[in-house]
């Protein structure tokens, strides 16, 4: 069975910080690994997606990610945070279903 | 851009009424799926389609059924609502190909159940 663990369930930073957020998975197979951010009251978007090729991926907003295979990770990371960054961020992995993590609460503070 | 709508926002029920929330994408996408999210558990999967007519239970089934009838339109029926079932409802249609893998959602129904 796939499964994936987000083990911080808040992330603060400050504004123009780096930001990381956590993500491990469990496949067997190769991992089709997703990033999806959530804002208050409005629905989940696509941030990023690692199917094959380069370990680190680019998204939207300045999001970039990175696949390690030897730890089983994929943890999402921003160079210089923004307050508008702070939402719920969900990591997935699939197959023919998305399995989510339990989601990270990020906080940029001014 | 793909475009994914629910029916509703909000919605407030009362226990023992039926319910029907539904879904629409615009992009010819086969699959569709009906996820539940509650805090602390992140998005659970209720139930998939992937064909008209075609349905399969995902994690969480249990009080749930659905309906596809059109490919663009994926219903999600609960036939007797319970308290238990107060949560907040999202679509996502899946867009598949050779070298993509994309599900895109909806904005989300929050359901309340008195």
């Amino acid at each position: 069975a796939q499964s994936v663990a987000q083990p911080e369930d808040q992330v603060n930073v400050a504004e123009g910080n780096p930001l990381t957020v956590k993500c491990t998975y469990s496949v067997s197979g190769n991992p089709y690994l997703f990033w999806y951010v959530q804002y208050p009251n409005r629905g989940l978007q696509f941030l990023l997606k690692y199917i094959t090729g380069d370990n680190l991926v680019k998204g939207s907003y300045g999001f970039e990610a990175e696949f390690n295979k030897s730890q089983t990770s994929f943890h999402l990371k921003k160079p210089s945070a923004l307050v508008s960054d702070s939402a719920l961020y969900f990591c997935a992995v699939s197959d023919y279903k998305l399995s989510f993590g339990a989601g990270t609460t990020v906080t940029v503070r001014a | 851009d793909v475009k994914v709508t629910q029916s509703s926002r909000y919605l407030v029920k009362r226990t023992g009424e039926k319910v029907f929330l539904e879904c629409v994408q615009d992009m010819d996408h086969e699959n569709m799926f009906w996820y539940r999210q509650d805090p602390g558990l992140g998005l659970r999967l209720i139930y998939f389609s992937y064909d008209v007519k075609m349905k399969e239970k995902g994690d969480i089934p249990e009080g749930y059924s659905v309906s596809r009838e059109k490919k663009e339109r994926f219903s999600l029926i609960l036939e007797s609502a319970s308290t238990n079932q107060t949560s907040m409802y999202l679509c996502a249609s899946r867009e598949r190909t050779g070298s993509t893998d994309t599900q895109y959602f909806g904005p989300g129904t929050r359901l309340t159940v008195l």
